[in-house]
Order: C-alpha cells, then structure tokens, then sequence
C-alpha cells in the first residue's frame, strides 16, 4: 500500500501561470516532506522541504504547503517557466527514517 | 508487484575497510540511480547508468565506485571508508523514455562506519 501518493500522473500549464502539484499521505507519523525534481536523463535533485511544524515554506518561485490534518502537501511554481517542465516526485520521512517516494508527476509548461 | 530490491539492508563497517551495496531494479527497468542520505540531511544523488553505461554522476566521492551489470542490477562500491559515509543509500530504477517518467525508490541500505 503506497504511503506516498501522487495522484495525477501528469500537468499542463501555461507559461506565467501557477503550475500546483499534489501529494498525499497516509502515514501520521510522516514529519518531514520533500519535493524533487527530475530531467529527462537525469538523477532527481533535490528542489524543497517542509518540516512538519510547519506549514508553509517558500524558496523563490517556489512554496510548498502542508496541511497536515489533510495528509496533504502541495508544490506552487509561480510563475511557471519552460525550464520547469521536468518529472516532480513528493517524498515522505518520519523520524528522518528512509525516504517514501511518490511515483511523480510530470510537469509540462508550455509558451 | 516487484519493487526495486537492495541488500544488505544493514551493514556495519569499520574506518578504512571497503563495502559493496546491491541494488536489483525492477524487472525490465533499465535505468539505476544512486542516493546517499547523511543522518539529518537530504538525499544526494551520486550516479546514474542506463544500459550498463554511466550516464550522470553527482557528488560522488573518488573513493567510491558503481557499475550497472548485463543483468540490469547495480553495485555501490565504496572504499577506504570513513565515518562521514555512515548514511542510507538509496537506489532507484526507472525505465528510460516510459512517458510518465516514474522513478521507483528501494527501501535503502544503511551503512555504519565504526
């Protein structure tokens, strides 16, 4: 049973718009949130993370939010660019235990 | 369904000795990604191949080295250990140019450097 889930497979936007990505969560004990992102070819790199106390975290074009009685964090990429079209992987720890992975969700911003 | 599978799960080494990770993809997955995640950090990538050839490689250290086989599983090589490498190694495998471009993650090896 996946712990990590990403439940759309893939997004398109428009350039300049907001581009949000989801990802939900089953496992409570979860106390630390990540966001990768992947190129084609490429190793995921790392790109934000959000503790559980709280609730938002922001970094440039980026945020990210958690709500946690949700079991819920999103990715916001605004604006949104072309060079943002890439694969965006939510990941999941507790206890800075392993890693939990969601299996993505590829982004696609076009002109 | 079969996952992304890495043995050993645990393993203890001491400063100077050598270690050798495994990771066995999925099945019919011809791509393998490596990860190191220190204790209160996040993970790193080290390196990638694709069809038994290097195909990114990140930071990782001279002493360490990693090779895809004909069988599609890979091995983390890692020498001269030292205490900073005590951390989880994860392995990925995805399959190259599936359109949704999922990366399935193993649960990880963890490493003590004594």
């Amino acid at each position: 049973d996946q712990q990590v889930k990403q439940n759309s497979p893939s997004l398109s936007v428009q350039e300049g718009r907001i581009s949000i990505l989801n990802c939900d969560y089953t496992n409570s004990m979860f106390d630390y949130f990540l966001w990768y992102k992947k190129y084609p070819a490429e190793g995921p790199t790392f790109l934000i993370s959000i503790s559980s106390i709280k609730d938002k975290n922001e970094d440039g074009r980026f945020t990210v939010f958690l709500n946690k009685s949700a079991k819920h964090l999103s990715l916001h990429i605004v604006p949104s660019q072309p060079g943002d079209s890439a694969v965006y992987f939510c990941a999941a720890s507790a206890n800075t235990d392993k890693l939990i992975f969601g299996t993505g969700t590829r982004l696609q911003v076009f002109p | 369904a079969a996952g992304v599978i890495q043995s050993p799960r645990h393993l203890i080494k001491e400063k100077r000795e050598t270690a050798t990770l495994k990771c066995y993809p999925i099945p019919r997955h011809d791509t393998v990604y490596w990860y190191q995640q220190g204790p209160g950090q996040d993970p790193q990538f080290l390196i990638s191949f694709y069809e038994k050839m290097q195909s990114d490689k990140g930071s990782i250290p001279d002493r360490f080295s990693a090779q895809q086989f004909s069988d599609y599983h890979s091995e983390l090589n890692m020498s001269s250990l030292e205490l900073g490498d005590s951390a989880l190694y994860f392995c990925a495998s995805s399959l190259a140019g599936a359109e949704a471009g999922e990366l399935f993650f193993g649960e990880g090896s963890r490493l003590t450097v004594l």
